[in-house]
């Protein structure tokens, strides 16, 4: 069973509100990620972390940000939600290495709804 | 660049039924790939994987995957499913030696199993 835990798992907000999205793994894992889930989409990678205080953007443009103090830690943040943003965050972990990071355990999603 | 290719978006079978779902990948380098599952509300888990070696891969639940080369191919089989097996598979993909080594996914094929 995969140590990493999002909160909240569904969040239901107006237009114009932050929110933040957290996401913690208790594995010790370097590389941690976060992808966007639409239905009938592909997975898209919209950021991702090598370690401590390294963050970078993943294939898909998002205007999320995030931070990476801790290693166990991956918070998502949209300072202005809108419903363009509505959809599924899912955060996953992996071992560092070329063969490792395609080993990859996810949360269970966090479901953002603004309206 | 990478791109996977799911060739079904729903695949309906009746329960002990043997099943294939699709997965072809297009890469100019050699790869490694994966089959991933997400049952409801769930996040992903890794099913199986193909690093190297003997191209007929077993995975958790019965569930094996056989990598062609000469057609780019990846294709998940299982010879009986089972009601527990509904839910949606994903394929995907990571270059050797890519500079991030993350996933490319496609689109997803859901599995519905009748009795």
């Amino acid at each position: 069973e995969a140590d990493i835990y999002q909160t909240p798992r569904y969040l239901v907000i107006g237009t114009g509100k932050k929110i933040t999205l957290e996401c913690s793994q208790t594995m010790g894992h370097d590389k941690m990620y976060w992808y966007q889930q639409d239905p009938g989409m592909e997975l898209h990678l919209i950021h991702y972390s090598y370690g401590v205080n390294s963050t970078e953007k993943g294939d898909l443009s998002s205007e999320s940000t995030v931070s990476r103090i801790r290693t166990e830690h991956f918070p998502l943040t949209l300072e202005s939600a809108r419903p363009s943003h509505t959809s599924q965050y899912l955060c996953a972990s992996s071992e560092a290495g070329q063969v490792k990071s395609g080993e990859l355990f996810f949360g269970e999603g966090s479901r953002l709804t603004v309206l | 660049a990478q791109s996977v290719t799911q060739l079904d978006s729903q695949v309906p079978v009746f329960e002990e039924a043997p099943v294939e779902l699709r997965c072809n990948y297009s890469s100019s380098v050699s790869v490694y790939l994966f089959w991933y599952v997400q049952y409801p509300n769930q996040g992903l888990q890794l099913l199986l994987k193909y690093l190297s070696g003997s191209t007929l891969v077993k995975g958790i639940n019965g569930f094996e995957a056989e990598f062609n080369k000469s057609q780019t191919s990846f294709h998940l089989r299982k010879p009986s499913v089972h009601i527990s097996d509904t839910a949606e598979y994903f394929c995907a993909v990571s270059d050797y030696g890519g500079s991030q080594g993350n996933l490319i996914f496609g689109k997803g094929t859901k599995l519905s199993v009748k009795p």
